[in-house]
């Protein structure tokens, strides 16, 4: 059951243009969000997060998207820079899920100097 | 800046051992986490642990698994009986607040992981 799904496994991106990286839940009852960023013998580490009641949240050249409707959210990073090379994970939870995060399978960035 | 720290940071072991995963989580959170990957898949919860005990945990923590903090510090988690598909990549994790809600930073900070194969 995979409730949290990255469907880009990886992606290259010129160092100075925007980096997009999606992600779609089913779970509707989800309403809370963040993003970890892993970089490879090191575990995840936040980056940012959104709740439901926004659709927007910016931290410097970090920004989450959210849209309710279509159960899918985005992250920006603008200008992208080759530090910004990592496996990006989507996570997700809600009232009924307890403690639990649900994760995606990543996306792998590469940031092209 | 306060970590979570794990070891051993590579295992191997043979199917049918015991393997004990330790983890010293940030002095001041009061939630504890497992979690793991196997390689190529997502992240998989396994468990969470508050006031010294099981708070949750997923069908993939059978029997065979158990954690336990032992003393004040470590959170560890036994698996009794290794099989082949255990091997993966387990973070511990902790928080100061429960695992969900929209309004706090409810923010797990992980560990780098405990890589563990078994032959």
């Amino acid at each position: 059951d995979q409730q949290v799904k990255q469907n880009s496994p990886s992606l290259s991106v010129q160092e100075g243009r925007i980096s997009i990286l999606n992600c779609d839940y089913t779970n509707s009852m989800f309403d809370y969000f963040l993003w970890y960023k892993k970089y490879p013998a090191e575990g995840p580490t936040f980056l940012i997060s959104i709740s439901s009641i926004k659709d927007k949240n910016e931290d410097g050249r970090f920004t989450v998207f959210l849209n309710k409707s279509a159960k899918h959210l985005s992250l920006h990073i603008v200008p992208s820079q080759p530090g910004d090379s990592a496996v990006y994970f989507c996570a997700a939870s809600g009232p009924l899920t307890g403690n639990q995060f649900y994760f995606g399978t990543g996306t792998s960035l590469t940031v092209i100097p | 800046e306060p970590e979570v720290t794990q070891t051993p940071s590579h295992q191997v072991t043979q199917m049918g051992q015991e393997v004990i995963l330790r983890c010293v989580p940030i002095s001041n959170h009061l939630y504890f986490y497992w979690y793991r990957q196997i390689l190529g898949q997502k992240v998989e919860f396994l468990v969470s642990f508050y006031n010294n005990e099981i708070s949750e945990k997923s069908e993939i923590f059978d029997d065979q698994f158990s954690v336990e903090r032992p003393d004040g510090s470590n959170f560890t988690l036994k698996i009794r009986s290794t099989k082949l598909e255990d091997s993966a990549m387990y973070f511990c994790a902790s928080s100061d607040l429960p695992g969900t809600g929209p309004y706090g930073a409810n923010v797990l900070t992980f560990g780098a992981g405990s890589r563990l194969t078994v032959l």
